[in-house]
Formats: C-alpha cells, structure tokens, sequence
C-alpha cells in the first residue's frame, strides 16, 4: 500500500523568506501524480501545486516550486518570499497513475505559520 | 465557473440517527470524492463516484454509503452514527475521466453528541 509522510508538523517563516517543506512517499508503482494542498484556516482545500512522475522536470508555479526526487521518493515543497496569505496546513498527496482512481493518499500535514 | 459546493456547512447530530451530506461538483466535472478529515486520522478516502456509479472505495465500514446522481451531484449518507463519526467531510470533483486533479469544496463539519 501507499503512503505518504510529511516529518515536519509545524514550521515557521519569516515573511519575506523562504522555506521547505519536506514529504516522502512509499510505492510500488512507477507511474503516479504527487501534489501540494493548502488548507487556510477556512478550510477550503486549494491545489498548490502538481507533479508527473514520468517528469523529471520540477513543477513551478509563481512562488510554489517542488524538488522532486523519485528514486529518493522524496517530493518537498520551496514557498520563495512568504506572504502572511501563506500560512495554512499544507498536505502532500499521492495519486496512482492507473490503480485507485479518484483516491488521493494523504500526509498528515504541515503547519506553516509565516511570521511578520 | 463556480466551485464545488456542500451543504450543509454544518450540521449536529445524535448518536444513532443518520445523516445525508451534498456535494454539488464544479459544472462538467463527472467525478466525485469523499473524503473524511479528523484530528487523529488525518485525511482518509471514503469513496469516488464517476458517471453514476462507484468506481473505488476506502476502508470505511458499510455505515458510509453514496450515490451519484445524473447531473453529477453526489450525497454520502452515513447511518447509525457514532461519536467517532465527527469529522469534516470533504469532496472533490475532478473533470476527467482519470480524475487527475481534484478541486474541493469547503466541507461539512459533522458533530456527533
């Protein structure tokens, strides 16, 4: 079976900064989708960021880029300048390629607080 | 668009009774995802409807059913509740067939006494 673990339950930052937050991922499968999600404190679950594992490029978005180690089966997340909109639980992801459809597993998240 | 919606928000329910929980996905989107998140256990996969019918299932007892209706719209009824049944439940619709990416709603906060 899948897992997923993120070893850092809370971390902070400094607006302005940047910082990691790290996940490990357990599979057999070769093929699978890895994410980032933020949940803010209303609880609206947001899709931050996505990688391919056939993809060995890192995936970008603005702010949010991830180091993607696959034979490492490591997958952190780089949040570059910190706003204070950043801080929220945030939740790496697994999804198998072809087995389990519509099943994300999930970590058990981190607390990022940003600090002014 | 308009994102995925759930009703209600929030909702307080004695043990035993039942309890039916809507999620009204993104418009176009086929597939939806349960999910429950507790403190203790985290997020956990509850199940996932594709065009009407249930395409994969978590490990949750028989007490956790769902449907999905023709216009894509899904409610998960869960019976005999229990305390432990106290969560924030959340779905997810995605728009293809593989369910790549998933967008969520806000959730249901269920509280059990």
């Amino acid at each position: 079976a899948q897992t997923v673990t993120q070893s850092q339950p809370e971390m902070s930052v400094q607006e302005a900064e940047t910082v990691t937050l790290s996940c490990t991922y357990d599979t057999s499968e070769s093929d699978y989708y890895l994410f980032w999600y933020k949940q803010p404190p209303s609880r609206q679950m947001i899709l931050v960021i996505r990688q391919e594992a056939y993809k060995q490029q890192n995936a970008t978005e603005n702010r949010f880029s991830v180091n993607f180690q696959k034979a490492a089966k490591s997958f952190s997340l780089k949040i570059s300048d910190s706003q204070l909109g950043d801080a929220a639980m945030y939740f790496c992801a697994y999804r198998g390629f072809t087995s389990n459809t519509g099943k994300l597993i999930f970590g058990q998240g981190t607390t990022l607080q940003v600090k002014p | 668009k308009a994102g995925v919606t759930q009703t209600p928000r929030y909702l307080i329910k004695t043990r035993g009774q039942q309890v039916t929980l809507s999620c009204s996905p993104i418009s176009g989107h086929r597939s939806v995802s349960w999910y429950q998140q507790t403190p203790g256990q985290g997020l956990q996969f509850l199940f996932e409807y594709f065009s009407e019918t249930q395409r994969n299932k978590g490990n949750f007892p028989g007490r956790f059913s769902g449907r999905q209706f023709s216009n894509s719209r899904s409610e998960m009824n869960v019976s005999t509740l229990e305390l432990g049944d106290s969560a924030l439940y959340l779905c997810a619709s995605s728009d293809s067939a593989s369910s790549y990416e998933q967008y969520f709603g806000p959730g249901t906060r269920l509280t059990v006494t």
